[in-house]
């Protein structure tokens, strides 16, 4: 069956960076884009960016541009997102998420990273 | 970008329907049909409901619909059962292979 196995919860300073991993089994890596989408606590979904393993493509939101970089090993089928120059505002559930080829919608997520920032 | 607008929160009583909102622009909603709907239960990911503006994915029940016009499409829930209530959340394509998510509606079933 499908699944988005991610890594797991992080605790950083003001300032670090956090990578956060999502690896892939069930289906074929290379058919699906994989999405970034966070949540902080109490609040909304917020869509970060997202990866197109096959092409190696990425597109993010105009809000994380310079700050996030989403990356992907087709070889162990795992999607990356790393987030730099944290600040508290950061503090949150980070999901990665699956859509199929060039569709816009996900049917599968992972079960969430929580990454906290403080000093 | 903003995020697309949702009421905060809606209610209904068992057996009853109810309709969620999700308003963009013209860049966004109304401009493509790649409007999907997620539900949140507390502590859990997403599930999708609805995409494609109209479509369900497999297993999810018909009890779920979507629609839109113009710039705001809608979530309707008709038949209400205890275990619908949960958060839920519009994604709209936004161009230049951008999603935009709404802020979340609370659906509580009274």
């Amino acid at each position: 069956q499908v699944q988005l196995v991610q890594s797991g919860a992080e605790v950083k300073k003001p300032g670090s960076s956090v990578k956060v991993s999502c690896k892939a089994s069930g289906g074929t890596f290379s058919s699906y884009s994989f999405s970034w989408v966070r949540q902080a606590p109490g609040q909304g979904l917020e869509w970060m960016g997202k990866i197109v393993p096959i092409f190696g493509t990425t597109n993010y939101a105009r809000k994380f541009q310079g700050r996030v970089t989403i990356t992907a090993d087709e070889s162990t089928s795992t999607a990356y997102m790393e987030l730099s120059s944290l600040k508290s505002e950061d503090t949150a559930v980070y999901y990665c998420a699956r859509a199929f080829g060039g569709n816009h919608d996900f049917d599968y997520w992972g079960q969430g990273t929580l990454v906290t920032v403080s000093s | 970008q903003s995020a697309l607008t949702q009421p905060r929160s809606v209610s209904g009583s068992p057996g009853q329907s109810v309709t969620i909102s999700c308003t963009g622009t013209s860049s966004d909603v109304g401009g493509y049909n790649y409007v999907s709907w997620y539900q949140q239960h507390p502590g859990k990911a997403p599930k999708l409901m609805i995409y494609d503006v109209t479509k369900r994915p497999s297993g999810v029940p018909d009890r779920f619909s979507g629609s839109k016009s113009g710039n705001t499409a809608s979530l309707t829930i008709s038949g209400l059962q205890a275990e619908d209530e949960a958060d839920y959340y519009c994604c709209s394509y936004a161009g230049s292979y951008t999603l935009l998510f709404g802020g979340g509606t609370k659906l509580t079933v009274l």
